[in-house]
């Protein structure tokens, strides 16, 4: 199976800041996902990465507090603007594709837990 | 609005005991997915059901998905501690380029 990577895998940061996280994954993949998670709650989808177009976002949420990029296949990148304690939170990303190993089903990344001041 | 119920929210049993985890939605999917999830750790694949009525079995794990689509089960025969985490239900529609929709999730702990 594939293997997903997140950077930072935590990190705290003050009120106002930005915070951008990166997520690799080791082969190539259709779509990619990002989601917010409370601890010991469920996922809420923030938005799909889209290769080469703007991202896709969900009800709820805005390109300008959470731009996302993904300049290829295999990477993308989600920011965390104008941070509040209110977006301390876990951010997951997912991928998935339409073939072999991966088809249909969703395969996550660790996490990144952040903590706002 | 959440549209993937599990219940319980919440189970503590003892090692070898059984449970069953539910998972109702009054919508439709193609195909639903369980992951568990550890602490620090992103959620992990347990299994897919894409065929109402279908069961599937992984080793003390039995999953099945409704005959009209709309539910799923999770039971698990002679809990172990390894088994303590967050179980989640995942459904997909037809049409929405692999979106999943989660459920509430079902934080589970096994004692011995």
């Amino acid at each position: 199976s594939a293997v997903i990577s997140q950077k930072p895998s935590r990190d705290i940061c003050q009120r106002g800041t930005s915070l951008t996280i990166q997520c690799q994954v080791d082969s190539q993949v259709t779509m990619m996902f990002w989601y917010r998670q409370q601890p010991g709650q469920s996922l809420t989808l923030i938005a799909t990465a889209n290769q080469g177009s703007e991202a896709t976002y969900e009800s709820g949420f805005v390109i300008d507090k959470f731009p996302i990029s993904r300049p290829n296949l295999t990477f993308s990148t989600l920011t965390v603007s104008n941070m509040s304690p209110e977006d301390s939170s876990i951010y997951l990303c997912s991928a998935t594709g339409t073939g072999g190993w991966m088809a249909d089903t969703q395969y996550f990344g660790p996490g990144t837990r952040l903590t706002v001041l | 609005t959440q549209l993937l119920e599990q219940s319980p929210q919440f189970l503590s049993i003892q090692e070898g005991e059984n449970l069953t985890v539910y998972c109702n939605s009054s919508s439709v999917f193609s195909s639903l997915q369980w992951y568990r999830q550890e602490p620090g750790e992103g959620p992990v694949l347990l299994v897919t059901v894409v065929t109402g009525g279908e069961v599937k079995k992984l080793k003390r794990l039995t999953f099945q998905f409704g005959d009209a689509r709309k539910d799923s089960s999770l039971h698990i025969t002679a809990a172990q501690p390894g088994d303590t985490g967050l179980y989640l239900c995942a459904g997909a529609r037809s049409g929405t380029a692999s979106k999943l929709t989660f459920g509430t999730g079902t934080r589970l702990q096994v004692t011995l």
